[in-house]
């Protein structure tokens, strides 16, 4: 049991280059969420999917984009990064509707 | 709009007892969690009030007053283990299209603990 599983741990991307961040789960959990975090800034959500087949913007969703390829997997792109991207990002998943989110290791993105 | 507050810095000895105070702001709230991260490492759930009143796991304890919109940790006990970051987060009901399971972090608060 791996819990939340996250690719690739660490990359470095010019600007105007694009990424796609893999998050996988293994918890049939219903809901995945994608969260940065800056220093100091705490964690802010980026998109949500509440269930497979929905995703809905958090916090702060521009710049990005996300598919929920089945009840899985949640990856998280970046169609053309800035240096303002440069950030740790975290997945996370959880039961539908519950308080208790279970996060993978993150991605440490910076760009140049 | 949202907002939570907490300290961003505590420190304290082995063996003692420190209290990490988060207050919010929210339009629709729905409980409050912690969460504790160490540094390089992932959030990691430690405990949710969802109703006013103590709720303990083992050296670990949390409080929440929803007419003071207030909340707090409690950590008895310390062991160096324990420095790390602690968020507080609250789920808003109505953020985010209402959805639940969203939450709104605080921008934590550092602990150290010494020798």
């Amino acid at each position: 049991n791996a819990g939340v599983t996250q690719t690739p741990k660490f990359q470095v991307l010019k600007t105007g280059q694009s990424m796609t961040l893999q998050c996988a789960q293994d918890m049939n959990h219903n809901s995945m969420y994608w969260y940065r975090q800056d220093p100091g800034m705490g964690l802010r959500l980026i998109y949500y999917s509440a269930s497979e087949g929905t995703t809905d913007k958090g916090e702060v969703p521009n710049g990005y984009n996300v598919s929920r390829l089945n009840k899985r997997e949640f990856s998280l792109r970046l169609e053309s990064a800035a240096p303002s991207q440069t950030s740790v990002y975290f997945c996370a998943s959880s039961r539908q509707g519950h308080y208790e989110q279970y996060f993978g290791p993150g991605t440490r993105l910076t760009v140049t | 709009g949202q907002s939570l507050e907490q300290p961003s810095e505590v420190t304290a000895v082995e063996g003692a007892i420190v209290q990490i105070n988060c207050t919010y702001q929210t339009s629709g709230f729905y409980g409050l969690s912690w969460y504790q991260q160490h540094d390089g490492g992932a959030p990691t759930f430690l405990s949710y009030n969802g109703l006013d009143g103590l709720e303990e796991t083992g050296r670990f304890s949390s409080f929440l007053s929803r007419s003071d919109s207030y909340g707090y940790l409690l950590l008895q006990e310390l062991q160096m283990k324990d420095s790390a970051s602690y968020f507080c987060a609250v789920r808003d009901r109505l953020n985010y299209g209402g959805s639940q399971g969203n939450l709104i972090f605080g921008k934590g608060t550092k602990l150290s603990v010494k020798p």
